[in-house]
């Protein structure tokens, strides 16, 4: 079955270290993105990448990086940058003939 | 840029009634919106779209309304059931084709 996953579920960071959240996809999807949600809020954009190779910030690129070197892989990585990393985060694609998104089932990231 | 709200960040209804949830957007340019559900510790899912050639569309249980003229989205379900409890977003595309994000409503479903 086609789809889009995210590991791990769940993630435990110690102050200062970074960490790097897999989603894998492989729906041939052209599009990715990385969302952060905090309690009770909605979905914030961190990054995004259109096609391999190239990725653009989000409106909370601070603290994070990323990168695209294959169509089905768009890991991020939470750097020791990112003073308040403890958050839900997502990882959605898309393809570029549809306008919505399929997200992936999370990854809850804890600073201990 | 886009802007989207929700009118309630919670909503409570009795089991077997109707649900509304409602969204307002902000660029009148939109053409795609979509709702989602998201249930507790899980990824959004998608529910039902709707572009901005239509005024309703119905999928199973679920209507999406759209009024272009007040910039305005609802879901409606139908005879609602517990497992419909979780957190609804809509969400807008415009000329950028990227999506933005409501709030979210959380529906919880009484017995």
């Amino acid at each position: 079955d086609g789809g889009i996953t995210q590991s791990p579920k769940y993630l435990f960071r110690k102050e200062g270290q970074n960490v790097t959240l897999s989603c894998e996809q492989n729906l041939n999807h052209d599009a990715m993105y990385w969302y952060r949600q905090d309690p009770g809020q909605g979905l914030r954009l961190i990054y995004y990448s259109q096609i391999v190779n190239d990725f653009q910030k989000g409106d909370i690129a601070e603290g994070y990086s990323v990168s695209r070197e294959k169509k089905e892989s768009f890991p991020l990585t939470v750097t020791s940058a990112q003073k308040n990393p403890t958050a839900f985060y997502l990882c959605a694609s898309k393809s570029g003939q549809t306008a919505g998104y399929t997200f992936g089932s999370g990854t809850r990231l804890t600073v201990v | 840029g886009e802007s989207v709200g929700l009118h309630l960040p919670t909503l409570s209804v009795q089991e077997g009634d109707n649900s509304i949830i409602n969204c307002a957007y902000s660029n009148s340019a939109s053409d795609y919106f979509i709702w989602y559900k998201q249930e507790s510790g899980k990824g959004p899912q998608f529910i039902i779209d709707i572009r901005s050639n239509m005024d309703k569309r119905q999928g199973q249980r679920v209507t999406v309304l759209l009024n272009k003229t007040v910039k305005h989205l609802s879901l409606q379900i139908a005879a609602t059931q517990p497992g419909d409890s979780a957190v609804y977003f809509c969400a807008v595309s415009g000329s950028a084709r990227q999506l933005t994000f409501g709030s979210g409503t959380q529906l919880t479903v009484l017995p």
